[in-house]
């Protein structure tokens, strides 16, 4: 079967613009999140859906990243006003269902990777 | 705020030695340790999923173990081979979603 799939898989920008990221997650699975890998450390979380809404974007840096998941499938990552020190691997994972009482196997795509000029 | 430390950063071996990662992890709040196994341009492959204190499991030649009162995990291969060069990466989860992760274990194994 499909597992997690992302688009773009290599994006490069210039400073100041606008990028989306795509993630599509395995069929059924309600639970969606966004890591990020910058290099040298480990994935860094960014933001968890539950079905259409975000249960957790506590790990988004500032008010420039934004993410969507309207019909409870595909996610968006979206990055405005691009700057250098966002260049790094975005991580899009999946599970059958999050939030408490749950440890599920999340399940990763290959990410994309950002490079801003 | 939670630190996931692994050791050591990398290592590269001999094909046929055998080998074992350490990840730290405060044992205050664990709720659950995930390891994965990633290469590059590749997916992070999930390995186990551990809970328990004294939890030890085993795919193949690869096994890990749990002490959640002290704080730590090993990931041990055995014979390693060159299909075995990747990152492994240590993972910790508060009750509930997000995963914490660790800088990561670089493991090259020559042939």
């Amino acid at each position: 079967g499909a597992g997690v799939s992302q688009t773009p898989s290599n994006k490069v920008t210039e400073k100041g613009k606008y990028v989306e990221l795509r993630c599509d997650p395995i069929s059924g699975h309600t639970a969606l999140y966004w890591y990020r890998q910058s290099l040298g450390q480990g994935p860094e979380f960014l933001i968890y859906f539950q079905g259409t809404g975000a249960a957790d974007d506590s790990g988004l840096p500032n008010d420039r990243f934004f993410a969507v998941r309207p019909e409870g499938s595909v996610s968006t990552l979206k990055i405005q006003r691009t700057e250098r020190g966002d260049s790094a691997v975005y991580l899009c994972a999946s599970s059958t269902r999050g939030g408490r009482g749950s440890y599920n196997e999340q399940f990763f795509g290959p990410g994309t990777r950002l490079t801003v000029l | 705020i939670l630190n996931v430390e692994q050791s050591p950063q990398s290592l590269h071996v001999q094909e046929g030695d055998s080998t074992n990662f350490t990840c730290s992890f405060p044992s205050s709040n664990f709720y659950a340790l995930h390891w994965y196994r990633w290469e590059t341009a590749k997916s992070p492959e999930a390995l186990f999923v551990m809970t328990l204190n004294g939890d030890e499991k085993k795919k193949g030649r690869i096994s890990a173990t749990l002490n959640t009162k002290e704080g730590y995990s090993y990931l041990y291969i055995k014979g390693s081979q060159p299909e075995d060069s990747a990152t492994y990466l240590c993972a910790v989860m508060e009750y509930g979603n997000k995963l914490v992760f660790g800088a990561g274990t670089i493991l090259r194994v020559k042939s």
